[in-house]
């Protein structure tokens, strides 16, 4: 089925530990977002790729980086992951240059920091 | 900056009374309007869109919402709730940009009573 992808869908790291969070979709969409949710805040952008080749900040971008890959793949990367980043994280995509302006998003990773 | 407000946390209504779940959003000019459907677990579905034109905007499952400019709202209502419409809800606003950033409401969960 056409979609958004993340891998993995849980994990487990000790404070100071690297990750790097895999998103793809198959759906030709020009941009990309990393959310976080975490609970009573709804979800906040992290990092946005507004098309291949770009990279910018959302409302929530300290202590982590991003990589647009290719038109298909947007990873997030811990590079020293931190108690305060436990959250659920969801990855989504979006093509506003062909009026899909509404998000398609992943399941999501549960990631606890410990 | 634009934000979204959604005042109520929980709810919880009887299987078969109606529903209105509540959202006010700030945004300096005409918004894209969404509401997101998030099951335990699972990543979120897109109910409705409010782009332009019609203000009443029907969606998925039964849903519909109203657009109100001068209340800067945009309440999501079911006229009949079933038990599987329990899940929280996420009003987002959108930007009409090439980023397309949504910035959503902290949601409501929605508990249904057999």
């Amino acid at each position: 089925n056409a979609g958004v992808t993340q891998t993995p869908k849980f994990q487990v790291l000790k404070t100071g530990q690297s990750m790097t969070l895999q998103c793809a979709q198959d759906m030709n969409h020009n941009s990309m977002y990393w959310y976080r949710q975490d609970p009573g805040m709804g979800l906040r952008l992290i990092y946005y790729s507004a098309s291949e080749g770009t990279t910018d900040k959302g409302e929530v971008p300290n202590g982590y980086n991003v990589s647009r890959l290719n038109k298909r793949e947007f990873s997030l990367r811990l590079e020293s992951a931190a108690p305060s980043q436990t959250s659920v994280y969801f990855c989504a995509s979006s093509d506003p240059g062909q009026g899909n302006y509404g998000y398609t998003f992943g399941s999501g990773t549960r990631l606890t920091v410990v | 900056a634009q934000s979204v407000t959604q005042p109520d946390i929980h709810i919880t209504v009887s299987e078969g009374a109606s529903l209105e779940l509540r959202c006010n959003y700030s945004y300096g000019a005409t918004p894209y309007l969404f509401w997101y459907v998030q099951s335990p677990g699972q990543g979120l579905q897109l109910l409705l869109k409010y782009f332009s034109g019609d203000t009443l905007v029907q969606g998925i499952k039964g849903f519909e919402a109203e657009f109100k400019r001068s209340q800067s709202s945009f309440n999501l209502r079911k006229p009949s709730v079933h038990w599987s419409d329990a899940a929280e809800y996420f009003c987002a606003v959108g930007a009409r940009n090439a980023g397309n950033m949504l910035t959503f409401g902290g949601g409501t969960r929605l508990m249904v009573k057999p």
